[in-house]
């Protein structure tokens, strides 16, 4: 079965400075992976995917994420945050082509950025 | 463009009592999934509509039932509300192809006493 791991729960950054959020997951062959970002009382939005090609993909907000298959990670990444990067996180997997009724979410990792 | 709309927003019911949480997208998409989220446990997939007529049971589908009244509506119903549903309620919606994301609304809190 699939499977996300999120290690981090909780991570401060100081704004200004870089990001990296990991995600690990468990999964047979290469599947569909994708990065949301959650601000408090509001819905999930995506922030980049990943289904085959390059392996460094670039998303919104000035996020990017990179596809290690020999790691099984695709962690996100942000050069300078911003005091708006403040939310949570959630990687996703999901087999292709099987649409999203088997996308498995990591359990998040909250981010907070000091001034 | 109102994207995915759910109502209530919040909600409290006594333990035994039922309700149905709304969902409606307006931006024609075949798919729809009703997920939960609890501290620490990511969301996890309740049922899902693959297509106007058609339900199928996601990963904790027990205690709960689900309507696609339409393409635009798909509601969740708790027949008899227990505490261990107290949760936070999201429906999504997604269009065809791989490449289709899914767009969430804003969730519905819901506390069971």
């Amino acid at each position: 079965a699939q499977s996300v791991t999120q290690p981090d729960i909780h991570i401060t950054v100081s704004e200004g400075a870089s990001l990296e959020l990991r995600c690990n997951y468990s999964y047979g062959a290469t599947p569909y992976l994708f990065w949301y970002v959650q601000s408090p009382g509001q819905g999930l939005q995506l922030l980049l995917k990943y289904f085959s090609g390059d392996t460094l993909v670039q998303g919104i907000k000035g996020f990017e994420a990179e596809f290690k298959r020999s790691q099984s990670s695709f962690n996100l990444r942000k050069p300078s945050v911003h005091w708006s990067d403040a939310a949570e996180y959630f990687c996703a997997v999901g087999p292709q082509n099987s649409g999203y009724s088997t996308l498995t979410f990591g359990k998040g990792t909250m981010l907070l950025v000091s001034p | 463009n109102a994207g995915v709309t759910q109502t209530p927003k919040f909600q409290v019911l006594k333990t035994g009592q039922s309700m149905t949480l709304q969902c409606a997208q307006d931006m024609n998409h075949n798919s729809m999934y009703w997920y939960r989220q609890d501290p620490g446990m990511g969301l996890r997939l309740i049922y899902y509509s693959a297509s106007e007529g058609t339900t199928d049971k996601g990963e904790v589908p027990n205690g709960y039932n689900v309507s696609r009244l339409n393409k635009r509506e798909f509601s969740l119903r708790l027949e008899s509300a227990a505490p261990s549903q107290t949760s936070v309620y999201f429906c999504a919606s997604r269009g065809t192809g791989p490449n289709s994301p899914l767009h969430f609304g804003n969730g519905t809190r819901l506390t069971v006493t």
